[in-house]
């Protein structure tokens, strides 16, 4: 089945404490992004990646981090929580840059006290 | 950059039809894009639009005026799973990202 994996789904952590959610897409997509989302902001892109090792900035970059050392992969790294980072999470993917359709992960729901 | 606004709630009764609005402001336009997400879930892909006119899928629609930088979806024979959010949403510019509207949450009720 073509999907794209998150995990942990739900995560509780302390304030500095490094945490990473991952994600792994299977279906060869070469464009992958990840998106913040919380009430009444929408969705706000964090970081995007267009192919193994070329990642950039999205709009709400700050206290974040990313790679892409493989295709199937583009995992999300927190290096020192705070607050408010507190929110959902979710990875995309596309097949390629431009791409209208992105295919979505089940969100990570993150709580940083 | 992109910007673009949704109501943020519409209401209405199973087998009824709904219209959601989208009105952007770009720099360069695309296309736009609907994306339905039920409470905790993640937001699935319904329809694009690239030229003016309406696309049909099964009961949803949705049009795309670009001279008046607007857009709805139409949801006919509404039925109680279609309550979620909608959000529209276009591509920026330099083809890097997809930019989202706040999204509207359908309520229907019995």
């Amino acid at each position: 089945e073509a999907q794209v994996t998150q995990n942990p789904r739900y995560l509780i952590t302390v304030t500095g404490k490094k945490l990473t959610v991952t994600c792994s897409q299977n279906m060869n997509h070469e464009y992958m992004s990840w998106y913040r989302q919380d009430p009444g902001l929408g969705l706000r892109q964090i970081y995007y990646s267009m192919n193994v090792e070329v990642t950039d900035k999205g709009d709400v970059p700050e206290g974040y981090k990313v790679s892409r050392k493989e295709k199937r992969n583009f995992p999300l790294i927190l290096e020192s929580p705070s607050p408010n980072q507190t929110s959902l999470y979710f990875c995309a993917s596309s097949p390629g840059q431009g791409f209208y359709e992105q295919y979505f992960g089940p969100g990570t729901r993150l709580t940083v006290t | 950059g992109q910007s673009l606004e949704q109501p943020s709630e519409v209401t209405a009764v199973e087998g009824a039809i709904v219209q959601i609005n989208c009105t952007y402001q770009t720099s360069g336009f695309y296309g736009l894009s609907w994306y339905q997400q039920h409470d905790g879930g993640a937001p699935t892909f319904l329809s694009y639009n690239a030229l003016d006119g309406l696309e049909e899928t099964g009961r949803f629609s949705s049009f795309l005026s670009r001279s008046d930088s607007y857009g709805y979806l139409l949801l006919q024979e509404l039925q109680m799973k279609d309550s979620a959010s909608y959000f529209c949403a276009v591509m920026d510019t330099g083809f890097q990202k997809l930019v989202f509207g706040t999204g509207t949450r359908l309520l229907v009720s019995p």
